[in-house]
């Protein structure tokens, strides 16, 4: 089993700031890679998938980087709304997801 | 606009049984992979199952955890996918989702059925 690894574990920030979540893949899921966003009471919603790509609707804030083993969501300028907690999935070998992060408000 | 909804969570004792439901809508059904992907109370998600689409064999696939005692199905002529839980564990208590592949990934979700197994 591909066991994603996501850091940190909370991350604190306000809003208007950069925000950097990493994923890290026990072996290489190439591109195979996905994020999500899952807000309180809510079902996750796909941001992110084959590592870089926006799904429809996704502002531009958001963008995906890495391959292999090593990823990572960027959100450029944090908005209110974005304070949520993040998966990261794999599909390279059957289907895993990271722990989450949660990303507050400081 | 594309809408999954699940229904049939409740309240079951460990050991016992119970059938999930999940009705699609804005799409076309038939030709959508579907998973069911689990979360515990406060906990993050797990994959619990997929079923191909029939003209791809209609196949089930299974995590370590649900295998033997899960079983997925679906009625294309209702638009609608199933989740049979048999032998249910204390460790199966979770918001149970629906969701379909899109492009290999889940996208969108329904909003979840809550399954609580307690004694």
């Amino acid at each position: 089993e591909i066991v994603l690894t996501q850091s940190p574990a909370t991350l604190s920030l306000s809003p208007g700031e950069r925000a950097t979540l990493s994923c890290r893949a026990s072996q290489s899921v190439s591109s195979y890679l996905a994020w999500y966003q899952q807000k309180p009471g809510q079902a996750p919603r796909l941001l992110i998938y084959d590592a870089s790509n926006r799904a429809t609707g996704i502002p531009a804030r958001f963008s995906g980087s890495g391959s292999g083993t090593d990823f990572t969501l960027t959100i450029s300028s944090l908005e209110p709304e974005d304070f949520a907690v993040y998966y990261c999935q794999q599909r390279s070998n059957w289907f895993t997801f990271g722990q989450g992060t949660k990303l507050e408000i400081k | 606009e594309v809408q999954l909804v699940e229904s049939g969570g409740d309240l079951v004792k460990p050991g016992g049984s119970l059938r999930l439901s999940c009705a699609g809508s804005g799409f076309t059904f038939s030709n959508a992979y579907m998973s069911w992907v689990r979360q515990a109370p406060g906990k993050g998600l797990e994959w619990v199952g997929r079923i191909k689409i029939k003209t791809d064999g209609g196949t089930t696939d299974y995590a370590a955890p649900v295998k033997g005692r899960f079983t997925i199905s679906r009625d294309d002529s209702k638009n609608t996918l199933y989740l049979q839980m048999n032998s249910l564990k204390t460790d199966d208590t979770a918001v149970y989702y629906c969701t379909t592949h899109r492009a290999g990934w889940f996208d969108p979700w329904g909003q979840g059925t809550l399954v609580t197994v307690s004694s």
